[in-house]
C-alpha cells in the first residue's frame, strides 16, 4: 500500500504550458507539503496545507499554485512553465505536530524544453 | 538556513556500524532532531527521531547528548543499500500547525563492501 503516491513520475514538457501534478496520502494525515530538488540536489520546501488552509509559502513565484480538494489530496499546478522549472516535486504528509515525521512520495521529474 | 552542521561525506566498510555526527548547538528545547536518507533520486525516507531520550528502532539508534548539542545517528550493520545522503534536521513547530522539515546539504554516506 502506497502511503503518499504523486502522478505522473515524469513529465516532459514545453515551455508556457500549463502541467499538474497529483498527490494523494492515505496515512490520514492533516497536512501536506510539496519541496522541490533541483538539479544540485538542494531539497526546499515550497508548500504546506494544513486542514486546507496554506501554511508556508516559501517565496515560490504565483505560477506555481496549490490545491486542496480534501485533506488527502495537494495537487501542485504550474502555470506559463519555464526552463527553471526544471526539478524533481516532491509531495509529503504529516500530522499537524513536531512529533510527527513527514512521509515523503518518490517524486514527479518535471522536465521543461 | 539548515539549523544543523554534517561532515560532507564519510565512508564505512560494510558490516561494520555507520556512527553519522550532527551538530545543532541552536536548538530549542521544543525541537525534535530528525533524521532522513535520500537513496539517489528516491523520496526522502524518514529513518528515527527524538527529542532528548536516546532512540532505537528497527533501522538505526539516535544518540542525543545530554545538552542536546549534538546527535548521532547509529547504522547498527551497515549494508551496501545503506549508501545514501543522509539529512540531520531540527524541526520547528509554529504552534499554528506544523513547519515543514528544512534540508541542509547531508552527508553523503558510502558504504564500502
Amino acid at each position: 500500500d502506497t502511503a503518499v503516491s504523486q502522478t505522473p513520475k515524469y513529465l516532459v514538457t514545453q515551455m508556457g504550458n500549463d502541467k499538474s501534478i497529483k498527490c494523494e496520502q492515505n496515512l490520514g494525515h492533516d497536512t501536506m507539503y510539496w519541496y522541490k530538488q533541483d538539479s544540485k540536489k538542494f531539497l526546499k520546501i515550497m508548500f504546506s496545507y494544513n486542514n486546507k488552509e496554506l501554511i508556508i509559502n516559501e517565496t515560490v513565484p504565483n505560477r506555481f499554485s496549490p490545491k486542496s480538494p480534501d485533506k488527502a489530496h495537494l495537487n501542485l499546478h504550474i502555470n506559463s512553465l519555464e526552463l527553471g522549472d526544471s526539478a524533481v516535486y516532491f509531495c509529503a504528509s504529516s500530522q499537524a505536530t513536531a512529533n510527527s515525521p513527514l512521509h515523503f512520495g518518490n517524486g514527479t521529474r518535471l522536465t521543461v524544453t | 538556513d539548515a539549523k544543523t552542521t554534517q561532515p560532507p561525506s564519510m565512508d564505512c566498510a560494510e558490516g561494520r556500524a555507520a556512527n553519522l555526527p550532527c551538530n545543532h548547538s541552536t536548538i530549542s528545547g521544543n525541537e525534535y532532531v530528525y533524521w532522513y536518507r535520500q537513496i539517489h533520486s528516491q523520496g526522502p525516507q524518514y529513518i528515527i527521531h527524538g527529542l532528548k531520550n536516546n532512540e532505537t528502532n528497527e533501522m538505526a539508534s539516535l544518540i542525543i547528548t545530554e545538552d542536546r548539542k549534538s546527535s548521532t545517528l547509529i547504522l547498527p550493520h551497515a549494508t551496501l543499500r545503506d549508501t545514501a545522503v543522509y539529512y540531520c534536521i531540527v524541526r520547528a513547530y509554529s504552534g499554528g500547525g506544523a513547519d515543514g522539515l528544512t534540508f541542509g546539504k547531508g552527508t553523503h554516506l558510502i558504504i564500502q563492501p
